[in-house]
């Protein structure tokens, strides 16, 4: 694995369902990020982590939940989807939360809910 | 509220200059990005700029006025494949990323 990795690519997925949309880094980045991204909006932080064993929300939590039980791994869980919640799915990470560190974006997960 | 704003689309000619330019008010600043999207693809880096000035890059310059809340991003020596969208983020008080919608950029031959 060279950078960020996500999946799935895509998911079509019934209203009312659970899922969960995997984000492994290998760059060892302390922070790490789930963000969608809409037509004409830009993109909008959900929940994010600025270490292992910790995550705080964004701008858009609702009907999102994070865990971060290692440095790698930040899945994002949408508990009962909603047709809302279609969008493109990026996770990013950076080295830390200081002001200079770029974040860096995975390829990004497109949803569908119906 | 926190507001970027930015450009919807431009159109530019293979081998031009564009400017593309991003307003921003935010609660703080702590330094404010540029990243390029093509589409269907991730956001990549860049340029950064957190004190006022102007920051080279090859073809690619940021310039920022922190007093006017404004920066630019200058494309020199357009080539095609730098059609693609370009998105301004700023850096909050809260070291969170407020991003605007992005200017997609076209390129004529």
């Amino acid at each position: 694995i060279a950078g960020i990795t996500q999946a799935p690519t895509s998911q079509i997925l019934a209203a009312g369902r659970r899922m969960t949309l995997r984000c492994t880094q290998d760059m060892r980045h302390n922070a790490m990020y789930w963000y969608r991204q809409d037509l004409g909006l830009g993109l909008r932080l959900i929940h994010y982590s600025n270490t292992a064993g910790t995550t705080g929300k964004g701008e858009v939590p609702d009907g999102y939940s994070v865990s971060r039980a290692n440095t790698d791994d930040f899945p994002l869980t949408l508990a009962s989807a909603v047709p809302s919640q279609t969008s493109v799915y990026f996770c990013a990470s950076s080295e830390g939360e200081g002001s200079y560190n770029e974040q860096f974006f995975g390829p990004g997960t497109r949803l569908t809910v119906l | 509220g926190q507001n970027i704003d930015q450009p919807t689309e431009m159109t530019a000619t293979e081998g031009a200059i564009v400017q593309i330019n991003c307003t921003y008010q935010t609660s703080g600043f702590n330094g404010l990005f540029w990243y390029q999207q093509h589409a269907g693809e991730a956001p990549t880096f860049l340029s950064y700029n957190v004190l006022d000035g102007l920051e080279e890059k090859g073809r690619f310059s940021s310039f920022l006025s922190r007093s006017k809340g404004y920066s630019y991003l200058l494309l020199k020596e357009l080539q095609m494949k730098d059609s693609a969208s370009y998105l301004c983020a700023v850096r909050d008080s809260n070291y969170q990323l407020i991003w605007g919608a992005g200017t997609k950029l076209i390129i004529k031959p």
